[in-house]
Protein backbone atom coordinates (compact mmCIF):
# COMPACT_ATOMS: atom_id res chain seq x y z
CA UNK A 1 0.00 0.00 0.00
CA UNK A 2 1.32 3.03 -0.94
CA UNK A 3 1.39 6.04 1.69
CA UNK A 4 3.00 8.17 4.02
CA UNK A 5 3.54 6.78 7.89
CA UNK A 6 4.46 8.73 10.83
CA UNK A 7 5.41 7.40 13.83
CA UNK A 8 4.32 7.34 16.36
CA UNK A 9 0.93 8.41 16.75
CA UNK A 10 1.82 9.52 20.62
CA UNK A 11 4.59 11.05 21.57
CA UNK A 12 5.30 12.14 25.38
CA UNK A 13 8.27 14.19 25.99
CA UNK A 14 9.95 16.22 29.24
CA UNK A 15 10.77 20.03 28.62
CA UNK A 16 14.09 20.43 27.78
CA UNK A 17 14.55 17.02 25.57
CA UNK A 18 14.92 17.29 22.05
CA UNK A 19 12.69 14.88 19.86
CA UNK A 20 12.47 13.84 16.24
CA UNK A 21 8.84 13.02 14.67
CA UNK A 22 9.33 10.47 11.63
CA UNK A 23 7.47 10.90 8.17
CA UNK A 24 7.89 8.47 5.43
CA UNK A 25 6.43 8.07 2.09
CA UNK A 26 6.67 5.78 -0.51
CA UNK A 27 4.51 7.60 -3.42
CA UNK A 28 8.02 8.39 -5.12
CA UNK A 29 7.03 12.68 -4.34
CA UNK A 30 9.40 14.77 -4.64
CA UNK A 31 7.62 17.35 -2.37
CA UNK A 32 7.38 17.08 1.38
CA UNK A 33 6.23 19.73 3.91
CA UNK A 34 5.32 19.30 7.65
CA UNK A 35 2.57 21.14 9.37
CA UNK A 36 1.72 22.16 12.93
CA UNK A 37 -1.96 22.16 14.08
CA UNK A 38 -2.96 23.49 17.38
CA UNK A 39 -6.66 22.71 19.08
CA UNK A 40 -8.98 24.17 16.43
CA UNK A 41 -6.73 25.77 14.47
CA UNK A 42 -5.42 25.73 11.00
CA UNK A 43 -2.02 24.80 9.29
CA UNK A 44 0.86 26.17 9.75
CA UNK A 45 3.99 25.39 7.79
CA UNK A 46 7.18 24.21 9.25
CA UNK A 47 9.63 23.40 6.70
CA UNK A 48 9.12 22.03 2.93
CA UNK A 49 11.40 20.16 0.50
CA UNK A 50 10.89 20.55 -3.41
CA UNK A 51 14.21 18.01 -3.89
CA UNK A 52 16.69 16.27 -2.06
CA UNK A 53 19.06 17.74 0.25
CA UNK A 54 17.28 21.10 0.34
CA UNK A 55 14.37 22.07 2.19
CA UNK A 56 12.81 25.42 2.72
CA UNK A 57 11.66 27.21 5.90
CA UNK A 58 7.96 27.85 6.41
CA UNK A 59 5.90 30.13 8.60
CA UNK A 60 7.11 29.03 12.08
CA UNK A 61 10.21 27.39 11.54
CA UNK A 62 11.89 28.79 14.59
CA UNK A 63 12.82 25.88 16.97
CA UNK A 64 12.35 23.40 14.59
CA UNK A 65 15.28 21.26 12.19
CA UNK A 66 14.71 18.83 9.52
CA UNK A 67 16.99 17.07 7.18
CA UNK A 68 15.80 15.66 3.78
CA UNK A 69 19.23 12.77 2.84
CA UNK A 70 16.27 10.82 1.26
CA UNK A 71 13.39 11.48 -1.02
CA UNK A 72 11.17 9.32 0.86
CA UNK A 73 12.00 10.91 4.31
CA UNK A 74 11.90 14.06 5.89
CA UNK A 75 12.01 14.15 9.57
CA UNK A 76 11.22 17.12 12.07
CA UNK A 77 13.28 17.63 15.44
CA UNK A 78 11.45 19.79 17.67
CA UNK A 79 14.03 21.40 19.89
CA UNK A 80 14.47 22.57 23.46
CA UNK A 81 14.23 26.17 21.55
CA UNK A 82 10.18 25.82 20.70
CA UNK A 83 9.03 27.36 22.92
CA UNK A 84 5.38 25.79 23.01
CA UNK A 85 5.95 22.45 21.71
CA UNK A 86 2.67 20.61 22.53
CA UNK A 87 0.39 20.16 19.06
CA UNK A 88 -0.46 17.82 16.19
CA UNK A 89 2.12 16.97 13.40
CA UNK A 90 1.01 16.74 10.22
CA UNK A 91 3.46 15.46 7.66
CA UNK A 92 2.79 15.57 3.59
CA UNK A 93 3.85 14.94 0.46
CA UNK A 94 2.76 16.14 -2.68
CA UNK A 95 3.98 14.34 -6.23
CA UNK A 96 5.53 17.37 -7.93
CA UNK A 97 8.40 18.85 -8.05
CA UNK A 98 10.59 22.62 -8.57
CA UNK A 99 9.58 23.79 -12.46
CA UNK A 100 6.68 21.14 -12.64
CA UNK A 101 3.05 22.15 -13.04
CA UNK A 102 1.69 22.13 -9.16
CA UNK A 103 -1.74 20.66 -10.00
CA UNK A 104 -1.16 17.78 -7.36
CA UNK A 105 -2.93 17.98 -4.31
CA UNK A 106 -0.96 16.99 -1.30
CA UNK A 107 -1.07 13.65 0.57
CA UNK A 108 -0.84 13.52 4.31
CA UNK A 109 0.10 11.13 7.21
CA UNK A 110 -2.46 10.40 9.85
CA UNK A 111 -0.36 13.10 12.09
CA UNK A 112 1.95 12.56 15.43
CA UNK A 113 0.21 14.20 18.90
CA UNK A 114 3.06 15.26 20.40
CA UNK A 115 2.99 16.67 24.42
CA UNK A 116 5.23 17.95 26.38
CA UNK A 117 5.53 18.61 30.19
CA UNK B 1 1.54 37.20 -1.17
CA UNK B 2 -1.72 35.11 -1.71
CA UNK B 3 -3.47 34.46 1.18
CA UNK B 4 -7.01 32.24 1.68
CA UNK B 5 -10.00 33.72 4.05
CA UNK B 6 -12.42 31.63 5.22
CA UNK B 7 -14.75 34.04 7.24
CA UNK B 8 -17.37 31.22 8.58
CA UNK B 9 -15.31 29.64 11.61
CA UNK B 10 -18.38 27.05 12.15
CA UNK B 11 -21.36 25.72 10.48
CA UNK B 12 -24.36 24.02 10.94
CA UNK B 13 -26.68 22.00 8.92
CA UNK B 14 -29.40 19.75 9.67
CA UNK B 15 -29.24 16.45 7.97
CA UNK B 16 -29.74 15.91 4.11
CA UNK B 17 -30.19 19.36 3.90
CA UNK B 18 -27.64 21.49 1.53
CA UNK B 19 -25.04 23.84 3.36
CA UNK B 20 -22.02 26.21 1.57
CA UNK B 21 -18.75 26.60 2.97
CA UNK B 22 -17.22 30.27 2.03
CA UNK B 23 -13.76 30.84 0.40
CA UNK B 24 -12.13 33.62 -1.03
CA UNK B 25 -8.37 34.21 -1.85
CA UNK B 26 -6.34 36.84 -2.77
CA UNK B 27 -3.63 36.13 -6.07
CA UNK B 28 -2.35 38.27 -8.76
CA UNK B 29 -1.57 35.10 -10.94
CA UNK B 30 -4.03 34.39 -13.43
CA UNK B 31 -3.21 30.68 -13.93
CA UNK B 32 -3.40 28.88 -10.00
CA UNK B 33 -5.23 25.40 -7.92
CA UNK B 34 -8.27 25.37 -5.61
CA UNK B 35 -8.97 22.61 -3.28
CA UNK B 36 -10.91 21.92 -0.72
CA UNK B 37 -9.26 19.51 2.45
CA UNK B 38 -11.55 17.65 4.84
CA UNK B 39 -10.34 16.96 8.05
CA UNK B 40 -12.78 14.62 10.27
CA UNK B 41 -12.52 13.44 13.73
CA UNK B 42 -9.85 11.18 12.84
CA UNK B 43 -7.90 14.24 12.01
CA UNK B 44 -6.70 12.52 8.79
CA UNK B 45 -6.80 15.09 5.84
CA UNK B 46 -8.36 13.97 3.35
CA UNK B 47 -9.00 15.72 -0.33
CA UNK B 48 -12.40 16.46 -1.58
CA UNK B 49 -12.12 18.13 -4.40
CA UNK B 50 -9.89 20.50 -6.71
CA UNK B 51 -10.21 23.53 -9.47
CA UNK B 52 -7.95 24.57 -12.04
CA UNK B 53 -8.22 28.32 -12.40
CA UNK B 54 -8.17 28.00 -15.98
CA UNK B 55 -11.01 26.13 -16.50
CA UNK B 56 -14.32 27.73 -16.25
CA UNK B 57 -16.54 24.48 -15.44
CA UNK B 58 -17.03 24.28 -12.01
CA UNK B 59 -15.71 20.67 -10.29
CA UNK B 60 -17.99 18.33 -8.83
CA UNK B 61 -17.39 15.33 -6.77
CA UNK B 62 -20.60 13.30 -6.04
CA UNK B 63 -22.71 15.43 -3.47
CA UNK B 64 -19.74 17.83 -3.41
CA UNK B 65 -19.46 20.94 -5.55
CA UNK B 66 -17.72 24.43 -5.89
CA UNK B 67 -18.93 27.73 -7.13
CA UNK B 68 -15.83 29.05 -8.20
CA UNK B 69 -16.02 32.87 -9.51
CA UNK B 70 -12.70 33.60 -10.87
CA UNK B 71 -13.57 37.54 -11.58
CA UNK B 72 -14.63 37.55 -7.45
CA UNK B 73 -11.96 35.40 -5.96
CA UNK B 74 -14.04 33.63 -4.81
CA UNK B 75 -13.90 29.58 -4.00
CA UNK B 76 -17.29 27.79 -2.22
CA UNK B 77 -18.14 24.38 -1.67
CA UNK B 78 -21.60 23.58 -1.90
CA UNK B 79 -22.23 20.21 0.14
CA UNK B 80 -25.71 18.36 -0.72
CA UNK B 81 -27.50 15.76 0.67
CA UNK B 82 -25.60 16.38 4.02
CA UNK B 83 -24.77 13.23 6.23
CA UNK B 84 -23.41 12.52 9.17
CA UNK B 85 -20.15 11.25 8.18
CA UNK B 86 -19.64 15.32 6.57
CA UNK B 87 -19.22 16.92 9.89
CA UNK B 88 -15.50 17.79 9.64
CA UNK B 89 -13.17 20.76 9.98
CA UNK B 90 -12.84 21.87 6.01
CA UNK B 91 -9.81 23.78 4.64
CA UNK B 92 -9.82 25.97 1.78
CA UNK B 93 -6.30 25.86 0.04
CA UNK B 94 -4.05 27.35 -2.99
CA UNK B 95 -1.37 26.73 -4.99
CA UNK B 96 0.48 28.70 -7.85
CA UNK B 97 0.79 27.23 -11.37
CA UNK B 98 4.21 25.80 -11.59
CA UNK B 99 6.66 24.56 -8.74
CA UNK B 100 9.26 26.94 -7.62
CA UNK B 101 11.83 26.41 -5.11
CA UNK B 102 9.90 27.84 -2.53
CA UNK B 103 6.41 27.06 -3.62
CA UNK B 104 4.04 26.50 -0.71
CA UNK B 105 -0.02 25.86 -0.88
CA UNK B 106 -1.81 28.49 1.58
CA UNK B 107 -4.42 26.95 3.92
CA UNK B 108 -7.40 28.95 4.78
CA UNK B 109 -8.09 29.03 8.91
CA UNK B 110 -10.99 26.58 8.31
CA UNK B 111 -14.27 25.90 8.75
CA UNK B 112 -16.04 23.86 11.52
CA UNK B 113 -18.95 21.72 10.15
CA UNK B 114 -21.96 20.83 12.50
CA UNK B 115 -24.24 17.85 11.29
CA UNK B 116 -27.54 17.78 13.01
CA UNK B 117 -29.76 14.79 13.13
Amino acid sequence: DGGITQSPKYLFRKEGQNVTLSCEQNLNHDAMYWYRQDPGQGLRLIYYSQIVNDFQKGDIAEGYSVSREKKESFPLTVTSAQKNPTAFYLCASSIDGVGQRANYEQYFGPGTRLTVT
Amino acid sequence: AQTVTQSQPEMSVQEAETVTLSCTYDTSESDYYLFWYKQPPSRQMILVIRQEAYKQQNATENRFSVNFQKAAKSFSLKISDSQLGDAAMYFCAYRGFVMNRDDKIIFGKGTRLHILP
